[in-house]
């Protein structure tokens, strides 16, 4: 079975360009994260949906970052524009359940650099 | 005080030695805890959970002391494959998977 898939795998833009980042989760899994990971912060949650819903979104940065999820095998998350701080890993994960135990499910990631 | 503490480390040990990583987490309310690793440049994958009695899966040990706030892995019989980075992962919201990582350990175990 294949598991959660992120494209690009790498993105090199500019200032004040937009990116779009897109996750397909794995088939049957009611929720969806997007993590931010960067060496001074680490992996930060960023938002997360449940049945395509978004439940909630208090960790992303500032309103230049968007994400929805239209159906339940498809999720973007957007950055308009794109600043160098930007510049990080973004990783998609879903799990099948909320609950405290259940598995996440991280992709490759996307390694964005904005220049 | 950060969330969730680490020591970034790097451990460097020889094969077949036995390593210990601590973790300390803020929030007294945390529900569940985890240990992820991650391969450089790849994407975080859990290696197990830890449970308040503690649990073993194979060379490793996770143990959990909420008095004192921490978590721990020892990793036995260390092998060339284990040299990763090993994040210390808490979830903090009651009912909900949201997780909170530490910023990881690193592990280099060399022949």
């Amino acid at each position: 079975d294949a598991g959660v898939i992120q494209s690009p795998r790498h993105e090199v833009t500019e200032m004040g360009q937009e990116v779009t980042l897109r996750c397909k989760p794995i088939s049957g899994h009611d929720y969806l994260f997007w993590y931010r990971q960067t060496m001074m912060r680490g992996l930060e949650l960023l938002i997360y949906f449940n049945n395509n819903v978004p439940i909630d979104d208090s960790g992303m940065p500032e309103d230049r970052f968007s994400a929805k999820m239209p159906n339940a095998s498809f999720s973007t998350l957007k950055i308009q524009p794109s600043e160098p701080r930007d510049s990080a890993v973004y990783f998609c994960a879903s799990s099948e359940g909320g609950g405290m135990l259940d598995t996440q499910y991280f992709g490759p990631g996307t390694r964005l650099t904005v220049l | 005080r950060k969330e969730v503490e680490q020591d970034p480390g790097p451990f460097n040990v020889p094969e077949g030695a036995t390593v210990a990583f601590n973790c300390t987490y803020s929030n007294s309310a945390s529900q569940s805890f985890f240990w992820y690793r991650q391969d450089c440049r790849k994407e975080p994958k859990l290696l197990m959970s830890v449970y308040s009695s503690g649990n073993e899966d194979g060379r490793f040990t996770a143990q959990l002391n909420r008095a004192s706030q921490y978590i721990s892995l020892l990793i036995r019989d260390s092998k060339l494959s284990d040299s990763a980075t090993y994040l210390c992962v808490v979830n903090i919201k009651s009912g909900y998977s949201t997780l909170t990582f530490g910023k990881g350990t690193m592990l280099l175990v060399s022949p």
